[in-house]
Protein backbone atom coordinates (compact mmCIF):
# COMPACT_ATOMS: atom_id res chain seq x y z
CA UNK A 1 0.00 0.00 0.00
CA UNK A 2 1.21 3.39 -0.80
CA UNK A 3 2.30 5.22 2.63
CA UNK A 4 4.10 7.60 4.63
CA UNK A 5 6.98 6.21 6.41
CA UNK A 6 8.66 7.90 9.42
CA UNK A 7 12.19 6.58 11.23
CA UNK A 8 12.69 5.93 13.36
CA UNK A 9 9.45 5.77 15.49
CA UNK A 10 10.92 7.16 18.79
CA UNK A 11 14.24 8.50 18.70
CA UNK A 12 16.73 9.73 22.09
CA UNK A 13 19.04 12.40 21.46
CA UNK A 14 20.96 14.04 24.04
CA UNK A 15 21.12 17.91 25.06
CA UNK A 16 22.72 19.89 21.82
CA UNK A 17 23.79 16.30 19.84
CA UNK A 18 22.37 16.79 15.73
CA UNK A 19 19.61 14.63 15.42
CA UNK A 20 17.78 13.94 11.89
CA UNK A 21 14.83 12.08 11.39
CA UNK A 22 13.88 10.61 8.21
CA UNK A 23 10.52 10.29 5.98
CA UNK A 24 10.00 8.96 2.89
CA UNK A 25 6.46 8.32 0.69
CA UNK A 26 5.33 5.64 -2.26
CA UNK A 27 2.53 8.26 -2.86
CA UNK A 28 4.63 9.99 -5.41
CA UNK A 29 3.18 13.56 -4.03
CA UNK A 30 4.71 17.01 -5.28
CA UNK A 31 4.60 18.12 -1.34
CA UNK A 32 6.15 17.05 1.45
CA UNK A 33 5.65 18.81 4.74
CA UNK A 34 7.04 18.62 8.42
CA UNK A 35 5.08 19.40 11.97
CA UNK A 36 5.59 19.35 15.07
CA UNK A 37 3.90 18.40 17.81
CA UNK A 38 3.95 18.60 21.56
CA UNK A 39 1.88 16.92 24.06
CA UNK A 40 -1.91 18.14 23.67
CA UNK A 41 -1.50 20.68 21.44
CA UNK A 42 -2.23 20.97 17.77
CA UNK A 43 0.52 19.98 14.77
CA UNK A 44 2.36 22.99 13.86
CA UNK A 45 3.88 23.45 10.57
CA UNK A 46 7.61 23.93 10.25
CA UNK A 47 8.12 23.77 6.70
CA UNK A 48 7.13 22.61 3.48
CA UNK A 49 8.73 21.54 0.05
CA UNK A 50 6.79 22.01 -3.52
CA UNK A 51 8.86 19.68 -5.60
CA UNK A 52 12.38 21.50 -4.49
CA UNK A 53 11.46 24.91 -3.60
CA UNK A 54 11.40 25.18 0.26
CA UNK A 55 8.63 26.99 1.89
CA UNK A 56 10.02 27.87 5.99
CA UNK A 57 7.42 28.90 8.36
CA UNK A 58 8.30 32.32 9.46
CA UNK A 59 8.06 31.41 13.16
CA UNK A 60 10.27 28.32 12.46
CA UNK A 61 13.49 28.47 14.26
CA UNK A 62 17.25 28.07 12.63
CA UNK A 63 17.27 25.45 14.90
CA UNK A 64 15.43 23.11 12.30
CA UNK A 65 16.42 22.65 8.72
CA UNK A 66 15.24 20.08 5.93
CA UNK A 67 16.61 18.12 2.85
CA UNK A 68 14.84 16.49 0.14
CA UNK A 69 17.56 14.74 -2.11
CA UNK A 70 14.40 13.43 -4.23
CA UNK A 71 10.83 13.36 -4.53
CA UNK A 72 10.57 10.13 -1.92
CA UNK A 73 12.53 11.28 1.26
CA UNK A 74 12.67 14.12 3.15
CA UNK A 75 14.89 14.66 6.37
CA UNK A 76 14.45 16.70 9.55
CA UNK A 77 17.92 17.79 11.19
CA UNK A 78 17.53 19.20 14.64
CA UNK A 79 20.97 20.91 15.04
CA UNK A 80 21.33 21.49 18.30
CA UNK A 81 18.10 19.91 19.94
CA UNK A 82 17.03 22.00 23.18
CA UNK A 83 15.29 19.93 25.93
CA UNK A 84 11.88 22.06 24.26
CA UNK A 85 12.70 20.55 21.55
CA UNK A 86 11.16 16.86 22.62
CA UNK A 87 8.18 16.34 20.41
CA UNK A 88 6.67 14.19 18.23
CA UNK A 89 7.30 15.31 14.85
CA UNK A 90 5.06 14.46 12.01
CA UNK A 91 5.42 14.50 8.00
CA UNK A 92 2.73 14.51 5.85
CA UNK A 93 2.45 14.60 2.07
CA UNK A 94 0.13 15.86 -0.12
CA UNK A 95 -0.51 15.94 -3.79
CA UNK A 96 -0.89 19.02 -4.32
CA UNK A 97 -0.56 22.95 -2.89
CA UNK A 98 -1.88 26.17 -4.21
CA UNK A 99 -5.00 27.65 -4.09
CA UNK A 100 -7.85 25.66 -5.46
CA UNK A 101 -5.69 22.76 -5.37
CA UNK A 102 -7.40 19.63 -2.72
CA UNK A 103 -5.35 19.71 0.29
CA UNK A 104 -6.00 16.16 1.65
CA UNK A 105 -2.83 15.68 3.51
CA UNK A 106 -1.50 12.15 3.79
CA UNK A 107 0.38 11.89 7.62
CA UNK A 108 3.26 9.33 9.03
CA UNK A 109 2.98 7.76 12.07
CA UNK A 110 5.27 10.10 13.42
CA UNK A 111 8.57 9.97 15.54
CA UNK A 112 8.64 10.63 19.04
CA UNK A 113 11.76 12.60 19.79
CA UNK A 114 13.23 12.60 23.28
CA UNK A 115 15.81 15.06 24.47
CA UNK A 116 17.71 14.05 27.57
CA UNK B 1 -7.20 36.48 15.34
CA UNK B 2 -7.49 32.72 14.78
CA UNK B 3 -8.13 30.85 11.27
CA UNK B 4 -10.44 28.13 12.68
CA UNK B 5 -12.39 28.49 16.11
CA UNK B 6 -13.95 25.12 16.97
CA UNK B 7 -15.16 23.64 20.46
CA UNK B 8 -12.22 23.11 22.95
CA UNK B 9 -13.85 19.64 23.99
CA UNK B 10 -17.28 17.40 23.49
CA UNK B 11 -18.75 14.41 25.56
CA UNK B 12 -21.05 12.04 23.54
CA UNK B 13 -22.24 8.19 24.28
CA UNK B 14 -22.33 5.57 21.70
CA UNK B 15 -24.91 5.74 19.18
CA UNK B 16 -25.49 8.96 19.37
CA UNK B 17 -24.89 11.53 16.22
CA UNK B 18 -22.07 14.23 17.11
CA UNK B 19 -21.97 17.03 15.32
CA UNK B 20 -18.62 19.62 15.26
CA UNK B 21 -18.86 22.98 14.20
CA UNK B 22 -15.72 25.07 12.82
CA UNK B 23 -15.83 28.33 12.23
CA UNK B 24 -13.59 29.83 9.62
CA UNK B 25 -14.88 33.12 8.82
CA UNK B 26 -11.98 34.72 6.54
CA UNK B 27 -11.97 31.33 4.16
CA UNK B 28 -10.70 31.96 0.74
CA UNK B 29 -12.78 32.05 -2.18
CA UNK B 30 -11.20 28.83 -3.68
CA UNK B 31 -10.47 27.06 -0.38
CA UNK B 32 -11.67 23.80 0.36
CA UNK B 33 -12.13 22.70 4.53
CA UNK B 34 -10.49 19.39 5.67
CA UNK B 35 -11.09 17.20 8.45
CA UNK B 36 -8.84 15.33 10.15
CA UNK B 37 -8.90 12.93 13.35
CA UNK B 38 -6.16 11.75 15.31
CA UNK B 39 -5.66 9.29 18.01
CA UNK B 40 -3.07 9.57 21.01
CA UNK B 41 0.07 8.81 19.39
CA UNK B 42 -0.68 8.85 15.78
CA UNK B 43 -0.90 11.05 12.70
CA UNK B 44 -3.99 12.73 11.57
CA UNK B 45 -5.64 10.83 9.22
CA UNK B 46 -8.53 12.31 6.76
CA UNK B 47 -11.69 12.04 7.00
CA UNK B 48 -13.82 14.03 4.54
CA UNK B 49 -13.33 17.04 2.76
CA UNK B 50 -15.65 19.44 1.33
CA UNK B 51 -15.83 23.08 -1.06
CA UNK B 52 -19.99 24.20 -0.29
CA UNK B 53 -22.92 22.36 0.20
CA UNK B 54 -23.24 18.34 1.78
CA UNK B 55 -20.42 15.64 1.16
CA UNK B 56 -20.68 12.55 2.48
CA UNK B 57 -18.92 9.47 3.02
CA UNK B 58 -18.84 6.00 4.47
CA UNK B 59 -17.54 7.13 7.88
CA UNK B 60 -19.35 11.22 8.42
CA UNK B 61 -20.86 14.32 6.64
CA UNK B 62 -19.61 17.86 5.99
CA UNK B 63 -21.98 20.42 5.60
CA UNK B 64 -21.20 24.12 4.46
CA UNK B 65 -23.38 26.73 4.92
CA UNK B 66 -24.02 28.95 1.62
CA UNK B 67 -21.51 31.41 3.15
CA UNK B 68 -18.76 29.10 3.62
CA UNK B 69 -17.92 30.53 6.95
CA UNK B 70 -18.49 27.79 9.01
CA UNK B 71 -19.13 23.80 8.46
CA UNK B 72 -20.51 21.14 10.47
CA UNK B 73 -18.52 17.35 10.75
CA UNK B 74 -21.48 15.07 11.19
CA UNK B 75 -20.58 11.55 12.86
CA UNK B 76 -23.30 9.61 12.36
CA UNK B 77 -23.56 6.68 15.67
CA UNK B 78 -20.44 6.92 17.58
CA UNK B 79 -18.74 4.40 19.08
CA UNK B 80 -16.10 4.31 21.93
CA UNK B 81 -13.44 3.90 19.19
CA UNK B 82 -14.82 7.45 17.91
CA UNK B 83 -12.63 9.19 20.51
CA UNK B 84 -10.01 10.94 19.19
CA UNK B 85 -9.15 15.12 18.54
CA UNK B 86 -10.73 16.28 15.36
CA UNK B 87 -9.17 19.11 13.29
CA UNK B 88 -10.64 21.27 11.13
CA UNK B 89 -8.10 22.64 8.09
CA UNK B 90 -8.63 25.71 6.33
CA UNK B 91 -5.49 26.87 4.26
CA UNK B 92 -6.35 30.30 3.56
CA UNK B 93 -3.57 31.02 1.02
CA UNK B 94 -1.45 27.75 1.49
CA UNK B 95 -0.93 28.26 5.24
CA UNK B 96 -1.23 24.93 6.34
CA UNK B 97 -1.26 25.85 10.35
CA UNK B 98 -4.41 23.39 12.34
CA UNK B 99 -6.40 25.15 14.70
CA UNK B 100 -6.58 23.53 18.29
CA UNK B 101 -9.14 20.76 17.61
CA UNK B 102 -12.04 19.56 19.03
CA UNK B 103 -11.10 16.53 21.72
CA UNK B 104 -14.09 14.28 21.39
CA UNK B 105 -14.64 11.97 24.23
CA UNK B 106 -17.41 8.96 23.64
CA UNK B 107 -18.79 7.23 26.45
CA UNK B 108 -20.15 3.91 27.16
Amino acid sequence: DAMVIQNPRYQVTQFGKPVTLSCSQTLNHNVMYWYQQKSSQAPKLLFHYYDKDFNNEADTPDNFQSRRPNTSFCFLDIRSPGLGDAAMYLCATSRDHGKGSSYEQYFGPGTRLTVT
Amino acid sequence: LAKTTQPISMDSYEGQEVNITCSHNNIATNDYITWYQQFPSQGPRFIIQGYKTKVTNEVASLFIPADRKSSTLSLPRVSLSDTAVYYCLVPNNNDMRFGAGTRLTVKP
